[in-house]
């Protein structure tokens, strides 16, 4: 069935350093990807999605990786700063037309500093 | 700031009562999306708003409906709230693509409602 997993719940990372955040997707017909981070009392907020037919797509700071071939998305972050704590999810359109947004249950992440 | 606002920010209704959550979506967008948020939980999709008709539902139940107006905004209605109701409501906006491909969809800060 559909779903969205990530392999890690939390993740911890010293100020400064690189953090991957992974995720595994179960749905080979999506191909729409985003990145949400999610701090405390707020709405998700987008940081970065990538379509199917890429594999790879940098932003500031962010670079998200698709492997289709064994469903696998990631996020990277560069030089990480306090402020990138918060709850990072991956989410991947599922029904073409209608734009749902499949999440999964999301990873904390928590800079040390 | 997404430019998505949504009221209340907060509030807190009793077992059987009647909720109405609103929604205001970014300037252009014509699609709203409902989501439900449970404390530790990824968000679950409700519904979705386009042009005024509903565009999909999620699983959840006949007593969670709503309504798109005109200027695209929207409201949530939760008819006998139960106790599992509890949760961060959120809404996200959008504009499909022409072609209709998938486009990004911005949230709002949500509103938090307390079953009691």
């Amino acid at each position: 069935g559909e779903s969205v997993g990530l392999h890690l719940p939390t993740l911890s990372v010293q100020e400064g350093d690189n953090s991957i955040i992974n995720c595994a997707y179960s749905n080979s017909a999506s191909d729409y990807f985003i990145w949400y981070k999610q701090e405390s009392g707020k709405g998700p907020q987008f940081i970065i999605d990538i379509r199917s037919n890429m594999d790879k797509r940098q932003g500031q700071r962010v670079t998200v990786l698709l492997n289709k071939t064994v469903k696998h998305l990631s996020l990277q972050i560069a030089a990480t700063q306090p402020g990138d704590s918060a709850v990072y999810f991956c989410a991947e359109i599922t029904n073409f037309g209608n734009e749902k947004l499949t999440f999964g249950t999301g990873t904390r992440l928590t800079i040390i500093p | 700031e997404t430019g998505v606002t949504q009221s209340p920010t907060h509030l807190i209704k009793t077992r059987g009562q009647q909720v109405t959550l609103r929604c205001s979506s970014q300037s252009g967008h014509n699609t709203v999306s409902w989501y439900q948020q449970a404390l530790g939980q990824g968000p679950q999709f409700i519904f979705q708003y386009y042009r005024e008709e509903e565009n999909g539902r999620g699983n959840f139940p006949p007593r969670f409906s709503g309504l798109q107006f005109p200027n695209y905004s929207s409201e949530l209605n939760v008819n006998a709230l139960e106790l599992d109701d509890s949760a961060l409501y959120l809404c996200a906006s959008s504009h499909p693509g022409l072609a209709g491909g998938q486009e990004t969809q911005y949230f709002g800060p949500g509103t938090r409602l307390l079953v009691l």
